[in-house]
């Protein structure tokens, strides 16, 4: 069965502070995928990391895919109060239409 | 604007009843998915489709049931034997060929 682990599970941080998510997952997948969900609402796709060392960058977030380690990770930085929501990762279940499997998610607060 | 409708966006429903998610999409993405959120919880898939007429159950298909007549539409029926139906409901559709979802704006039930 397909784990995905993310941890911290809770962060709160400074405005102008750095730090990272990480992402680890259980079986073999060179496919993950990161989306953000504010409160309330649905999941907004942040970032498609399709390969081994994929690296991917929106303004103040980063994330990076090593398959061989099984792990992901979202960098922030220089955090601004915006960037407060829940981001989950996800990894393909089986093959491409077969759904993902996601973390459980990391509540991120940024206070000024 | 292509994308995914969901209705109603609040439903409440009285215990023993069977109600009906709407999930309709104009993206003409051949797979539908249907997710389960709990607070503060990642998403558990409950049913999937990848063809019309053809679906898969999820991980927790229990007390749920689903039909795939059209391309563009994927309702989900939460039966009475749910036990613990309150909660927040996304439908999301993909191409297919990579896992990236894309999600509708989400259906939050409350059993009373």
């Amino acid at each position: 069965e397909l784990k995905v682990e993310q941890n911290p599970l809770f962060l709160s941080m400074q405005e102008g502070k750095n730090y990272t998510i990480y992402c680890n997952y259980s079986t073999t997948s060179d496919r993950l995928y990161w989306y953000r969900q504010d409160p309330g609402k649905s999941l907004e796709s942040l970032f498609v990391l399709l390969s081994n060392g994929a690296v991917k960058q929106e303004g103040r977030l980063m994330a990076s895919l090593d398959t061989k380690a099984r792990l992901s990770t979202l960098h922030i930085t220089a955090a601004v109060h915006d960037l407060s929501a829940t981001y989950f990762c996800a990894v393909e279940t089986g093959g491409g239409a077969d759904g993902l499997t996601f973390g459980k998610g990391t509540h991120l607060i940024i206070q000024p | 604007d292509g994308g995914i409708t969901q209705s109603p966006k609040y439903l409440f429903r009285k215990e023993g009843q069977n109600v009906t998610l709407s999930c309709e999409q104009n993206l003409n993405h051949d797979a539908m998915y249907w997710y389960r959120q709990d607070p503060g919880q990642g998403l558990r898939l409950i049913y999937y489709s990848q063809i019309v007429n053809d679906f898969q159950k999820g991980d927790i298909a229990e007390g749920y049931s689903v039909s795939r007549e059209k391309k563009e539409s994927f309702p989900l029926t939460v039966t009475s034997a749910q036990k613990n139906p309150t909660a927040f409901y996304l439908c999301a559709s993909s191409i297919g060929s990579t896992g990236e979802l894309f999600f509708g704006e989400g259906s939050r039930l409350t059993v009373l």
